[in-house]
């Protein structure tokens, strides 16, 4: 079966640049979606396609994808932003998979 | 404004049953595709079912043969009858609208606010 993989955590400075990465076999031939999730809420489509932004997603959010890995890139991080980042993909044969999860905290 | 909203979850046997509701506004559940995701408590995200527009069903291998999935079109509802419960089945159920890109990309944009089932003697 597909797996993504994903760094438990990240930690980053306010102001500063925060990636997270997503590993999977020849991810970048599938498209990569990110989700953001605050505690107690339900998650948040922050990237799609690789890199679109969603209507209403602050453009400090970007995305990439390429070979094996995809990457979410906040620039100028908020406290705001900290929250758990899931990466999801499709697999024909898997279905839709999510990443094991990145908590994100902005020290 | 699209709006799901998730019902039915509790507290639930070992070997029981439940059925989760979706009621969903703002779009029609008949001409989306419609999906089940749950989040084990302190853990990542799974997907669980799919209902595609068409009628076609898919299911996790972990709930296939216990859980189906299924809508009311004339009230806009995709449901989620689980059966055979098991304790590993405990988590926070997620109903999501899936969108589909070309043949290869799949993801969901809107969620519902989740619906707590715990299954435990």
């Amino acid at each position: 079966s597909y797996e993504l993989t994903q760094p438990p955590s990240v930690s980053v400075s306010p102001g500063q640049t925060a990636s997270i990465t997503c590993s999977g076999d020849e991810l970048g031939d599938k498209y990569a979606f990110w989700y953001q999730q605050k505690p107690g809420q339900s998650p948040v489509l922050v990237i799609y396609q690789d890199k679109k932004r969603p209507a209403g997603i602050p453009e400090r959010f970007s995305g990439s994808n390429s070979g094996n890995t995809a990457t979410l890139t906040i620039g100028g991080t908020q406290a705001m932003d900290e929250a758990d980042y899931y990466c999801q993909a499709w697999d024909s044969s898997t279905g839709v998979v999510f990443g094991g999860g990145t908590k994100l905290t902005v020290l | 404004e699209v709006q799901l909203v998730e019902s039915g979850g509790g507290l639930i046997q070992p070997g029981g049953s439940l059925r989760l509701s979706c009621a969903a506004s703002g779009f029609s559940v008949s001409n989306n595709y419609m999906s089940w995701v749950r989040q084990a408590p302190g853990k990542g995200l799974k997907w669980v079912s799919v209902i595609y527009s068409g009628g076609s069903t898919y299911y996790a291998d972990s709930v296939k043969g216990r859980f189906t999935i299924s809508r009311d079109n004339s009230k806009n509802t995709l449901y989620l009858q689980m059966n055979s419960l098991r304790a590993e089945d405990t988590a926070v159920y997620y109903c999501a609208r899936e969108v589909t890109v070309g043949r290869t990309g799949y993801y969901f944009d809107y969620w519902g606010q989740g619906i707590l089932v715990t299954v435990s003697s």
